[in-house]
């Protein structure tokens, strides 16, 4: 069965602060890692990881995959009060010739001022 | 271009009662799925359809019914609603990649389902 875990599962960090959030996973065909971010609502995209050692940014925030390790960190630099929310991992794997995503329960983060 | 769309976004239910909640993409996916969120537990597959007329189960398809006849729609029926069903569920769509689809899910605004 397929398996992602995130830890922490709970971070509350001050304005300025640097996090790095963790997922490790156990699957069986991977094909990708991806980190979603949940606010109020819908999850929404953040990155998607294939190879290893290959760092994604956009903006404040930056993940790398170990595909060695079977992990991701997903890092955010000098965090805001809008940093807040449920961060999302999830893998990709082929299962029967079609895409199946497994994710993980989420990190929340609260950034306080 | 609305993305994907559910209704309704709040439901009461009596157990034994039966609903379908609505799903509605226009990016021309052919990857639509249905998931569950409860506390603790995280997101969980319940039905996915890789194209109009082809659905299969996912982590948790007890108690739900799929059927994909449009590339457009998607619904997901409760035949007899049971107070475990009480939960967020989310419609997503994604598109192909490499000829397969994708991992980069684009999800709906989500539907919040009581049971009593």
């Amino acid at each position: 069965e397929d398996k992602v875990v995130q830890s922490p599962l709970s971070l509350v960090v001050h304005e300025g602060d640097t996090v790095t959030l963790n997922c490790s996973y156990e699957v069986t065909n991977f094909r990708s890692l991806l980190w979603y971010k949940q606010e109020k609502k819908a999850p929404t995209f953040l990155f998607m990881l294939t190879s290893s050692g290959i760092e994604k940014k956009s903006g404040r925030l930056s993940s790398i995959l170990d595909k060695k390790e079977l992990s991701s960190i997903l890092n955010i630099t000098a965090t805001q009060t809008g940093d807040s929310a449920i961060y999302l991992c999830a893998v990709e794997a082929l299962e029967g010739g079609y895409q199946k995503v497994t994710f993980g329960i989420g990190t929340k983060l609260q950034v306080i001022p | 271009n609305a993305g994907v769309t559910q209704t309704p976004k709040f439901q009461v239910l009596k157990t034994g009662q039966s609903m379908t909640l609505q799903c509605a993409q226009d990016m021309n996916h052919e990857y639509m799925s249905w998931y569950r969120q409860d506390p603790g537990m995280g997101l969980r597959l319940i039905h996915y359809s890789v194209g109009a007329g082809i659905t299969d189960q996912g982590e948790v398809p007890n108690g739900y019914n799929v059927s994909r006849s449009t590339t457009e729609d998607f619904p997901l029926r409760l035949l007899s609603a049971a107070p475990s069903q009480t939960s967020v569920y989310f419609c997503a769509s994604s598109w192909d990649r490499e000829g397969m689809n994708t991992g980069e899910l684009f999800f709906g605004e989500g539907s919040r389902l009581t049971v009593l």
